[in-house]
C-alpha cells in the first residue's frame, strides 16, 4: 500500500519548456488535488477533482493544466514553465468529494517533486 | 472565498513547556477545521481535526479548541519535545490552507 505516489522528485527545467507531473493514488479515494509550497505562502492549491472525468481550479490555476485520467492517476502539465513556477509541487487524496467542506476530506500527500524553472 | 490565517508566524518553546498555535477563519459556514504538521523535508500529515459540533479535542498531547462565534481554533501541545519541531498548517472550509506556522522546541 503505497498511498500516494508522485513523479518526478526534482526536476529542473528552462524557461518556455514543459513537462508533466504524475500523481497515482491506490486508496481508492474519489477526489485528488495539486498543491504548491513556497517559502511564506503556506499550501496554495492549483487545481482539484472531485471525481474521474471532472476537474475544478483552486486558488492559483494560472500557467497549469491537468487530467484526471481515471480514479487512480491525476497529472499536472506545465505547458510553457516560468521561473514563478519554481516551487514543490504536492498531490494529494482524499476519500471524501473535492469542493465541499467535510471530515472526510481528510488529505492524504505525496511526498513532494521539487521544480526548479531557470 | 475562505480566508485563513495563522498567530504567530514562528513560536519558540523550551522543552516541556506549553506551545499554542491560533488560526482565525473568515466563512462562518464553515465546519471542518484540520490542522497537519509538517517536518523538514517531509509531506504534510493531519494530526488533529475538529468539526463544528465539538468545542474541543484531544489526543495524548494535542489537543484542539474551536469557537464558532470568534471563527477562531487553537492547536494546543502540552509538554513540547523536540520531535514537535516542524510547520503546523491550519485549514477551514474546502481546504484552504494557512500560511503555516514555525514551531521551534529548544531542548
Amino acid at each position: 500500500n503505497a498511498g500516494v505516489t508522485q513523479t518526478p522528485k526534482f526536476q529542473v527545467l528552462k524557461t518556455g519548456q514543459s513537462m508533466t507531473l504524475q500523481c497515482a493514488q491506490d486508496m481508492n479515494h474519489n477526489s485528488m488535488y495539486w498543491y504548491r509550497q513556497d517559502p511564506g505562502m503556506g499550501l496554495r492549491l492549483i487545481y482539484y477533482s472531485a471525481s474521474e472525468g471532472t476537474t475544478d481550479k483552486g486558488e492559483v490555476p494560472n500557467g497549469y493544466n491537468v487530467s484526471r485520467l481515471n480514479k487512480r492517476e491525476f497529472s499536472l502539465r506545465l505547458e510553457s514553465a516560468a521561473p514563478s513556477q519554481t516551487s514543490v509541487y504536492f498531490c494529494a487524496s482524499s476519500e471524501g468529494l473535492a469542493g465541499r467542506d467535510s471530515g472526510a476530506n481528510v488529505l492524504t500527500f505525496g511526498a513532494g517533486s521539487r521544480l526548479t524553472v531557470l | 472565498g475562505e480566508n485563513v490565517e495563522q498567530h504567530p508566524s514562528t513560536l519558540s518553546v523550551q522543552e516541556g513547556d506549553s506551545a499554542v498555535i491560533k488560526c482565525t477563519y473568515s466563512d462562518s459556514a464553515s465546519n471542518y477545521f484540520p490542522w497537519y504538521k509538517q517536518e523538514l523535508g517531509k509531506r504534510p500529515q493531519l494530526i488533529i481535526d475538529i468539526r463544528s459540533n465539538v468545542g474541543e479535542k484531544k489526543d495524548q498531547r494535542i489537543a484542539v479548541t474551536l469557537n464558532k462565534t470568534a471563527k477562531h481554533f487553537s492547536l494546543h501541545i502540552t509538554e513540547t519535545q523536540p520531535e514537535d519541531s516542524a510547520v503546523y498548517f491550519c485549514a477551514a472550509g474546502k481546504l484552504t490552507f494557512g500560511k503555516g506556522i514555525t514551531l521551534s522546541v529548544r531542548p
